[in-house]
């Protein structure tokens, strides 16, 4: 996860927008995703965004692509307690292979 | 539709123990398959992946081995466990074309080694 960088922590307000921050090292990269893993969990897939593309809304989520400064965003608009979760990004850094961030933990606070 | 099966979800092993853990995945065929392990507080890491039968790939040096005797099954193993190989250990699966690049991932086993 070292290519991938992600803080660690975010609290929020209950029916506030989140926003986690991602960058990324590999310009190549096809593809990049943001996973959910709920406490006991796997991973699973949130949303992802093709490298040709800035932005892409899917309903609550919303997810920005600055390719040039590699960064990437995760927005939830009025978070919701069920959105307490810890949040990866990813890369594709082959056809095969993704890399993971380390994290970021999002509590989400009444 | 495709679904991945880990096992099992728990377990807890004394030193020098052997481990066996088990992926199954179904619903497609000739997936890329992959074995992860997450520490308390960090990311993940990448063990193994596999792209075909037989063909295992390791990313770190350890105390762990990988084996897919089948096309949809992957294995995790150990012949003696160390303290250090406690984590929650995931498996995925991906297409691993090009435009299909998404991993999807087991619910995970969390070991304990005591």
């Amino acid at each position: 996860g070292e290519d991938v960088e992600q803080s660690l922590f975010l609290s929020v307000r209950e029916g506030d927008s989140s926003v986690i921050n991602c960058t990324y090292t590999d310009s190549s990269s096809t593809y990049l995703y943001w996973y959910k893993q709920e406490p006991g969990a796997g991973l699973q897939l949130l949303t992802y965004i093709f490298s040709n593309m800035d932005m892409k809304q899917d309903q609550r989520l919303t997810v920005l692509l600055n390719k040039k400064d590699k960064h990437l965003s995760l927005r939830i608009a009025d978070t919701q307690t069920g959105d307490s979760a810890i949040y990866f990004c990813a890369e594709s850094i082959s056809d095969y292979k993704l890399s993971f961030g380390a994290g970021t933990t999002v509590t989400v606070r009444a | 539709s495709q679904t991945i099966h880990q096992w099992p979800a728990t377990l807890v092993q004394p030193v020098g123990s052997p481990l066996s853990l088990e992926c199954t995945v179904e619903g497609t065929s000739n997936p890329n398959l992959y074995w992860y392990r997450q520490a308390a507080g960090r990311g993940l890491q990448l063990l193994f992946y596999s792209v075909g039968i037989g063909q295992i790939s390791s990313e770190v040096p350890q105390n762990l081995s990988a084996s897919r005797p089948q096309d949809r099954q992957f294995i995790l193993s150990s012949k003696k466990l160390l303290l250090s190989d406690s984590g929650f250990y995931l498996c995925a699966w991906s297409a691993g074309t090009p435009m299909n690049t998404e991993a999807f991932f087991g619910q995970g086993t969390r070991l304990t080694v005591v």
